[in-house]
């Protein structure tokens, strides 16, 4: 089956404009968690989706935000863009719950975010 | 908080050698997951192998297997008969078992060992 797809791959952006990003699932796959990844931080957690809702956040500002549509598919959003959101962002799908430790987390290719 | 450190930020092995990646980690749970992930330059993570920290038994898939040593909070990676194909960013990660919600359902990884393999 169809891996976990992001789109776009790379992505430009000017300082304080906003982004949003996208990540369609394995199908079946109910659960979409999304991470940052820099060279300096290393690999963060921003937010994890489930059935439409909001299941944990993690400590990032209230610029970075998402979103999880009726089939799974998911949306992050990051306004008031800063040179240190320069990074790339990963998307995970998974079954949710004891699942995802079962059956393990498919993760997709993630977008290259640059603000210039 | 729990944390996981990968103290070897590159490593080197040649082809059809043995290489041990190292991952610590600290928690105070007593039951959890651990993984490592690959990281290829294609950028997608791919499930390495897992362990449950109930099981006493190592993991092991194929070339891969893990020493867990769970009072020492130690999880290395061996990758047997390395080949051209395993060279890339290892992470370990670690996560809370019996997540149904809440705050501490996610992934905390490590901040990974760039492994090279020299033909």
């Amino acid at each position: 089956k169809a891996g976990v797809t992001q789109t776009p791959r790379y992505l430009i952006k000017t300082r304080g404009q906003q982004v949003t990003l996208s990540c369609s699932p394995i199908s079946g796959h109910r659960s979409v968690s999304w991470y940052q990844q820099t060279p300096g931080q290393g690999l963060q957690f921003l937010f994890e989706y489930f059935s439409e809702t909001q299941r944990n956040k993690g400590n990032f500002p209230g610029r970075f935000s998402g979103r999880q549509f009726s089939n799974s598919r998911s949306e992050m959003n990051v306004s008031t863009l800063e040179l240190g959101d320069s990074a790339l962002y990963l998307c995970a799908s998974s079954e949710p719950g004891q699942g995802a430790v079962n059956y393990g987390y498919t993760f997709g290719s993630g977008t290259r975010l640059t603000v210039v | 908080a729990q944390t996981v450190t990968q103290s070897q930020p590159e490593m080197s092995v040649q082809e059809a050698e043995t290489v041990t990646l190292s991952c610590t980690y600290d928690t105070s749970e007593s039951d959890y997951y651990l993984f490592w992930y690959k990281q290829p330059p294609s950028r997608q993570m791919i499930l390495v192998i897992r362990q449950e920290a109930y099981k006493q038994q190592n993991a092991t898939e194929n070339r891969f297997s893990v020493n867990f040593q769970k009072a020492a909070k130690s999880f290395s990676l061996k990758i047997s008969d390395s080949q051209l194909g395993d060279a890339a960013m290892y992470f370990c990660a670690y996560r809370i078992r019996g997540y149904y919600g809440g705050s501490q359902g996610n992934l905390i990884f490590g901040k990974g060992t760039k492994l090279s393999v020299k033909p």
